[in-house]
């Protein structure tokens, strides 16, 4: 499709089990973001990408938390050692560059930790 | 983290009417824009906004950037049941990093 897409849509897992979460943003959009969403929250910024330089990960809440972006496309967010406090809906989003672009979200992984 | 400020957290309104959100802020962002989100879906960007002052108008919404560039706000007009959802504002600063700051929405519920 045109949009960005993620998958899974859910994935619930036992806690201390790894999770990967996957982005294919619009074609041909250089900037890809993650954000996670709380219930009843607002969208928290985790890491940005733009391009091949170096990521932006001041938003990653802990270092169980690490994202690639291969081949300037498809991100990948990997949570270690889930906890459940990273209970939460991950939205990735991407733009055509950085600096004031307008982001356009996928419809996000609705992530349960049991 | 830092959180632009969004209240009431609901709001319920006659479909027909018009309602206006606003969004504030302690510190000066260079753009603000406006999203809606449905249940399961991701947000959908209705208006985005570049310039201090700046007036835009999407349909029936209409937002402004405030002059003081820490706050916006969103004006809905002749409400329909299909303006039912989440409606965040997000602010962003010009840099190398263009993350978006967000509020925590505000629920809007239009009845028939």
């Amino acid at each position: 499709g045109a949009g960005v897409s993620q998958s899974p849509s859910n994935k619930v897992t036992e806690k201390g089990k790894d999770v990967e979460l996957r982005c294919d943003p619009i074609s041909g959009h250089t900037a890809l973001y993650w954000y996670r969403q709380s219930l009843g929250q607002g969208l928290e910024f985790l890491i940005y990408f733009q391009g091949n330089s170096a990521p932006d990960k001041s938003g990653l809440p802990s270092d169980r938390f690490s994202a690639e972006r291969t081949g300037g496309s498809v991100s990948t967010l990997t949570i270690q050692r889930t906890q459940q406090e990273d209970s939460a809906v991950y939205l990735c989003a991407s733009s055509e560059r950085g600096g004031g672009q307008p982001q356009h979200f996928g419809d996000g992984t609705r992530l349960s930790i049991l | 983290g830092q959180q632009l400020n969004q209240s009431p957290q609901s709001m319920f309104i006659q479909e027909g009417e018009d309602v206006s959100m606003n969004c504030t802020s302690s510190s000066i962002f260079n753009t603000w824009l406006w999203y809606k989100q449905d249940p399961g879906e991701g947000p959908v960007l209705l208006i985005a906004l570049y310039k201090a002052g700046e007036l835009t108008s999407n349909g029936r919404l209409t937002a402004q950037f405030g002059i003081t560039r820490k706050d916006s706000f969103l004006n809905i007009s002749a409400s329909i049941p299909s303006d039912v959802g989440i409606y965040f504002c997000a602010g962003q600063r010009t840099g190398a990093n263009s993350k978006l700051t967000f509020g925590k929405g505000i629920t809007l519920s239009v009845r028939p």
